[in-house]
């Protein structure tokens, strides 16, 4: 019963480095999307993918890439990381229908 | 104005009171409703989800929604203090087979024993 799984957990990267938020789901769902969650500002959308193939961006889309590589996996870039992106960041995802998203466990990221 | 507002609390009741959780929003093209619970670094799991006006009762749990006045609640009768995490509303629309999903921006809630 994996659900929605989201690699790293943690993550400390220095002001300029890039990495890669890694995100697979096992529900055969049709979108996916990826948050940031910061104190006060609550859960806000940085890009997602209604379905294989495609990418938009959401509200907060500066400074990411994402990458749909399938139908399973959605991956966040951060290509030169700044201290404004320390986060908590959640990949979802949805069936496309009205059943709401299912979340992964978050991946703590601080930029030093 | 933010969509949807939300109380971020910090709300405090003790175990087995009953807790009222609310939300306004200002978008009538809201179709459906959500509340999700957030435990302290999970994500965020769906709890409750409803498409109409009136009440949705799950357990311990009421669910809602007065389209009139845009505004939904959330009720927890008795209390526990597993019950204590971050809540957060959530109202969605159907756009071209995507459901898109717009959050409250939580209340911290916690049950003292």
């Amino acid at each position: 019963n994996a659900g929605v799984t989201q690699t790293p957990k943690f993550q400390v990267l220095k002001t300029g480095q890039s990495m890669t938020l890694q995100c697979a789901q096992d529900m055969n769902h049709n979108s996916m999307y990826w948050y940031r969650q910061d104190p006060g500002m609550g859960l806000r959308l940085i890009y997602y993918s209604a379905s294989e193939g495609t990418t938009d961006k959401g509200e907060v889309p500066n400074g990411y890439n994402v990458s749909r590589l399938n139908k399973r996996e959605f991956s966040l870039r951060l290509e030169s990381a700044a201290p404004s992106q320390t986060s908590v960041y959640f990949c979802a995802s949805s069936p496309g229908t009205a059943d709401g998203y299912t979340f992964g466990s978050g991946t703590r990221l601080t930029v030093v | 104005q933010k969509e949807v507002e939300q109380d971020p609390g910090p709300l405090s009741v003790p175990e087995g009171a009953i807790v009222s959780l609310n939300c306004t929003y200002s978008n009538s093209a809201f179709q459906y409703f959500m509340w999700y619970r957030q435990y302290s670094r999970k994500g965020p799991e769906l709890l409750m989800y409803t498409y109409s006006s009136g009440n949705k009762e799950d357990g311990r749990f009421t669910a809602q929604v007065d389209k009139s006045s845009k505004y939904i609640s959330l009720f927890i009768r008795d209390s526990q203090p597993s019950d204590s995490a971050t809540y957060l509303c959530a109202m969605s629309v159907l756009d071209f087979g995507n459901e898109k999903l717009t959050f409250g921006t939580g209340t911290r809630l916690t049950i003292i024993p």
